[in-house]
């Protein structure tokens, strides 16, 4: 299994809401990340986790809260979201072992796209 | 941190010519330059990613140099198809990995 899976695929919540967006990988990677993407926009990088922990916070605001419950998932809290926030949210995970360990090749789920209404 | 600079931002392209796609990265720490293509409503797909202990790499139409000396390192592609039309993205970097601009190639029949 080569895939990192993303749901939902499509998500459009009220300003008051609390949702989750979820990410799994079975590739045996210890590395899992949160990109945000605005449209005609680069991938920013919102949080990494290493090993289970939290290892980078780019200053994401406290509405976003990332949990990493397992080696194999990593979700996204949502809460109190603004419409500003509306993005495609991109999952990613790194190989952390065996001779391909420092290849630094990021492994991309199809994303979730929220809206914020 | 790092800061990735990428030009053009849109390149237009007749089918059979080449490409050229450049970028520029601040942080001498950075070991790892890849690039992705993204389709319209789609994820990034790395097409070609390159080590800071190497120079160029080529994989079919598609080829990247690195100096990191400079600090800029860029991605060629040759005899281009209108599949190849899309948003292309440099980054650098190693656990984290960041994006430059991109550039929407365009290519003509």
């Amino acid at each position: 299994d080569t895939e990192v899976t993303q749901t939902p695929k499509h998500l459009v919540m009220g300003m008051t809401n609390k949702k989750s967006l979820k990410c799994e990988q079975h590739m045996g990677h210890r590395a899992m990340y949160w990109y945000k993407q605005k449209a005609k926009k680069p991938p920013e990088l919102m949080f990494v986790y290493s090993y289970e922990k939290l290892s980078i916070n780019e200053s994401v605001p406290s509405r976003f809260s990332p949990e990493c419950p397992n080696s194999s998932l990593l979700n996204l809290h949502l809460h109190a979201l603004q419409p500003e926030d509306s993005a495609l949210y991109l999952c990613a995970s790194r190989r952390t072992s065996g001779v391909l360990a420092n290849t630094g090749e990021l492994f991309f789920g199809e994303g979730s796209r929220l809206t914020v209404l | 941190g790092e800061n990735v600079e990428q030009h053009p931002s849109t390149l237009s392209v007749q089918e059979g010519d080449s490409a050229v796609i450049k970028c520029t990265y601040s942080d001498s720490a950075s070991n790892y330059f890849p690039w992705y293509k993204q389709e319209l409503g789609k994820r990034p797909q790395l097409i070609i990613d390159i080590r800071s202990n190497v120079g160029e790499k080529k994989d079919q139409r598609i080829a990247v140099t690195l100096n990191k000396t400079a600090k800029h390192f860029s991605l060629h592609i040759t005899e281009t198809q209108p599949e190849d039309s899309a948003v292309y993205f440099c980054a650098a970097g190693f656990q984290k990995l960041v994006f430059g601009t991109g550039t929407r190639l365009l290519v003509s029949p």
